[in-house]
């Protein structure tokens, strides 16, 4: 089983707003990761944890705010967006942690759709 | 140079037809590569992962790697219009071995 859930599928939040992406995972993973995508590109990497630290943050705006309160579970903290944050919020798990001489598959969760308005 | 290049397409293909997908990519010591699938407005579902030089293959699936040629490929037998997507190709590298994608190509299967 691959399966990584996220909550909720879709949100619309004001400018002035807090409220907070979930994402679970129960395959024992150990690195959990958070990804924004834009409409037409890629994935853009946000912050990883491994073993429950975080481990990389791609200078990533401090309203953006993550949490890994135990190994299944990753949060994201969401507060004083702008509307350009509007985007596909996704959640990945992957087996072993990055910065790690081997690679792991990265397995993606469905996803929230974020509307800043 | 960017890190990966994959034509954006869309590449059109008849359905029962292979479809070949093509990826290259710049950094030497990258190891492991990937192809990920992504239907519109849903998330990149994994496909295919391929760490070796030479074929993988998965059902309809093959991947090959050419770490000489720095050269990533999906090839995609019998294709369905239920192929129809953007598939992207991704490595690890780097220091911190981050997965670095493709910009995607769009694959359109026609009935």
């Amino acid at each position: 089983d691959t399966e990584v859930t996220q909550t909720p599928k879709h949100l619309v939040m004001g400018m002035t707003n807090k409220k907070s992406l979930k994402c679970e995972q129960h395959m024992g993973h150990r690195a959990m990761y958070w990804y924004k995508q834009k409409a037409k590109k890629p994935p853009e990497l946000m912050f990883v944890y491994s073993y429950e630290k975080l481990s990389i943050n791609e200078s990533v705006p401090s309203r953006f705010s993550p949490e890994c309160p135990n190994s299944s579970l990753l949060n994201l903290h969401l507060h004083a967006l702008q509307p350009e944050d509007s985007a596909l919020y996704l959640c990945a798990s992957s087996q072993g942690p990055i910065l790690s001489s081997l690679s792991y598959e990265q397995y993606f969760g469905p996803g929230t759709r974020l509307t800043v308005t | 140079q960017k890190e990966v290049e994959q034509n954006s397409g869309p590449l059109s293909v008849p359905e029962g037809a292979i479809a070949s997908l093509n990826c290259t990519y710049s950094d030497r010591g990258s190891q492991s590569f990937f192809w990920y699938r992504q239907y519109s407005g849903k998330s990149p579902e994994l496909i295919m992962f391929i760490y070796s030089n030479g074929d993988k293959e998965d059902g309809r699936f093959t991947a090959q790697l050419n770490k000489a040629s720095q050269y990533v490929s999906l090839l995609i037998r019998d294709s369905q219009p239920s192929d129809s997507a953007t598939y992207l190709c991704a490595f690890t590298g780097g220091a911190t071995n981050k997965l670095i994608f493709g910009t995607g190509t769009l694959l359109a299967v026609q009935p």
